[in-house]
């Protein structure tokens, strides 16, 4: 049973435009959530990452957003870049409980020059 | 400084044949990870380690095998190779309780045929 669910496998923007990926979770023990990009033929590297103390937390383009009434989270890439294209992961875990990270199944990103 | 490093990139095994998949860090990280990833699938972990001589399963165990005799290393044993064992292995690392991310290797592909 998938904990954590990535609904969309696809997705194409613009370049310049906002990119939205969406993640939702079931269960609610969760408070920890990563967001991880992969290239192919590549390891997933880390991206930007929330606690569930927070609702949104900002790193340059890239911007997490944590609705946990909802039990969704979502990334947004703003403005998207070709180079932006790849693999988006979604991952969740109890704080500081690393034993047991759940991944969501991915969200492959094509940003159109 | 190199992270988390997989050998080999790429390997075919037939049916039954064993293998080793080797994985090594130069982080001095405590926490060390095995993920499988298959087509169109988040990661499942297979197998954890939260320090040399401790070993623990993760979601996905069966027919695999770990040990932990240092800090920096890692491998997977698969004893008699089948075809569901045909995907992408993921080692990673990371040190627990800081809110430090996963890191992650480039992946050994596997294909069992």
């Amino acid at each position: 049973d998938q904990q954590v669910k990535q609904n969309s496998p696809s997705l194409s923007v613009q370049e310049g435009r906002i990119s939205i990926l969406n993640c939702d979770y079931t269960n609610s023990m969760f408070d920890y959530f990563l967001w991880y990009k992969k290239y192919p033929a590549e390891g997933p590297t880390f991206l930007i990452s929330i606690s569930s103390i927070k609702d949104k937390n900002e790193d340059g383009r890239f911007t997490v957003f944590l609705n946990k009434s909802a039990k969704h989270l979502s990334l947004h890439i703003v403005p998207s870049q070709p180079g932006d294209s790849a693999v988006y992961f979604c991952a969740a875990s109890r704080t500081y409980n690393f034993n047991k990270f759940y991944f969501g199944s991915g969200t492959k990103l094509n940003v159109k020059p | 400084n190199a992270g988390v490093t997989q050998t080999p990139k790429f390997r075919i095994l037939k049916i039954g044949q064993s293998m080793t998949l080797q994985c090594t860090q130069d982080m001095n990280h405590n926490y060390m990870y095995w993920y499988r990833q298959d087509p169109g699938m988040g990661l499942k972990l297979i197998y954890y380690s939260v320090g040399a001589g401790i070993t623990d399963k993760g979601e996905v165990p069966n027919g695999y095998n770990v040990s932990r005799s240092t800090t920096e290393d890692f491998p997977l044993r698969l004893e008699l190779a089948a075809p569901s064992q045909t995907s992408v292995y993921f080692c990673a690392s990371s040190s627990p309780g800081t809110g430090d991310p996963l890191h992650f290797g480039n992946g050994t592909r596997l294909t069992v045929t």
